[in-house]
């Protein structure tokens, strides 16, 4: 079944540590997408990629990178210089220029 | 930048009523997207608009996209147990990234 893979579906890191958060889709979309969501608000865009080799920063892209290397991957890196990394966070994907974003299970990060 | 209000904030509804929310912009936008959320999980998308006026069902969901372009409204008729979950608006207008509102979360009791 085509779909978004996200993993792991928890992750706990100690202060400090840069973590990776992983995205996969067999989809074939050209764009992918990382958000964050916290508790009682909307979801934020961190990174997005419309074409394999390029991204572009979202709204709260401080403290985080991404890499677009392949068409079916977008990993995303919180930092150690992410101030407040503890968050829930969801990969989407869209093909072309629609607009449906397809979003992925989600990644909850917790920071001890 | 864009911003969406979305209400209410919660809801603690019977089962079996009918359920209104709504999303309301500060600008015009082309789409109007419902997407539902269960805890954990990654949000699904209920219904996708595309035009003023535009009415589209999904079951016991209906959806409009309003008139002026800067609301949308979903109904959920018949509301059961499984209809638990944080419900969001999101909407993109020509050249912008698509915003999503703060969500509504749902709870009925049976």
């Amino acid at each position: 079944d085509g779909g978004i893979t996200q993993s792991p579906k928890y992750l706990f890191r100690k202060e400090g540590q840069n973590v990776t958060l992983s995205c996969e889709q067999n989809l074939n979309h050209d764009a992918m997408y990382w958000y964050r969501q916290d508790p009682g608000q909307g979801l934020r865009l961190i990174y997005y990629s419309q074409i394999v080799n390029d991204f572009q920063k979202g709204d709260i892209a401080e403290g985080y990178s991404v890499s677009r290397e392949k068409k079916e991957s977008f990993p995303l890196t919180v930092t150690s210089a992410q101030k407040n990394p503890t968050a829930f966070y969801l990969c989407a994907s869209t093909q072309g220029s629609t607009d449906t974003q397809y979003f992925g299970p989600g990644t909850r990060l917790t920071v001890l | 930048g864009q911003q969406l209000n979305q209400s209410p904030q919660s809801m603690f509804i019977q089962e079996g009523e009918d359920v209104s929310m709504n999303c309301t912009s500060s600008s015009i936008f082309n789409t109007w997207l419902w997407y539902k959320q269960d805890p954990g999980e990654g949000p699904v998308l209920l219904i996708a608009l595309y035009k003023a006026g535009e009415l589209t069902s999904n079951g016991r969901l209906t959806a409009q996209f309003g008139i002026t372009r800067k609301d949308s409204f979903l109904n959920i008729s018949a509301s059961i147990p499984s209809d638990v979950g944080i419900y969001f608006c999101a909407g993109r207008s020509y050249g912008n990234k698509l915003v999503f509102g703060a969500g509504t979360i749902l709870r009925v009791k049976s």
